[in-house]
């Protein structure tokens, strides 16, 4: 298996609800990571975990709120989103370790509308 | 402060000519990555560039690295419609972080 996957590929919410983001990858990578992007920007990094322990947290709002169950899984819980915070949410996932095995593999994202 | 630029940051060109995008960055970084995205979809790694003079080719694009220069290429060799996208390049701030450039919007028209 050589790739990240996530859930789900759309996603509408509203200001007050609840959802929650999924990253999976049985790569055995063990850093796993968030990123917002918005249109026509780079990838912002918020979240990193590197062998299941939150490393970075990149200031992020608290209404993310990171969760990494297993060295294969990662959650975004999201509560209370802005509309500000439409974007296309990236999980990517690296090997341990030097060289150019530690590029980052990114997964397909999750097109969220905060309405 | 770190910084990456790359130019231009849009681009059209023709199919069958040549281009060439360029990225520079402000500090010292053993590792430089060139990753594509198609619109509304995710990042695709194409290269990793880890050592001064590294050249890497796949199909018509290739990439080098000048580490003294801090300046990174990637070069499109007779560029075809399917190569129409966005290219990023990155590089390594920390073990985790990545500094990335603006993006270069590529239209290759027919």
């Amino acid at each position: 298996d050589t790739e990240v996957t996530q859930t789900p590929k759309h996603l509408v919410m509203g200001m007050t609800n609840k959802k929650s983001l999924k990253c999976e990858q049985h790569m055995g990578h063990r850093a796993m990571y968030w990123y917002k992007q918005k249109a026509k920007k780079p990838p912002e990094l918020m979240f990193v975990y590197s062998y299941e322990k939150l490393s970075i947290n990149e200031s992020v709002p608290s209404r993310f709120s990171p969760e990494c169950p297993n060295s294969s899984l990662l959650n975004l819980h999201l509560h209370a989103l802005q509309p500000e915070d439409s974007a296309l949410y990236l999980c990517a996932s690296s090997p341990p370790g030097t060289g150019e095995r530690h590029e980052q593999y990114f997964g397909p994202g999750t097109r969220l509308t905060v309405t | 402060e770190l910084k990456v630029e790359q130019n231009p940051l849009f681009l059209s060109m023709q199919e069958g000519k040549n281009y060439t995008i360029y990225c520079n960055y402000s500090t010292t970084s053993d590792r430089l990555y060139w990753y594509r995205q198609d619109p509304g979809k995710s990042l695709e790694s194409l290269f990793v560039l880890l050592s001064n003079g590294a050249v890497k080719q796949e199909g018509r694009l290739m990439a080098s690295l000048d580490t003294k220069a801090r300046l990174s290429t990637l070069h499109i060799t007779a560029a075809v419609h399917d190569l129409s996208a966005t290219y990023f390049c990155a590089v390594d701030y920390s073990n985790y972080q990545l500094i990335w450039g603006a993006g270069t919007k590529l239209i290759i028209k027919p």
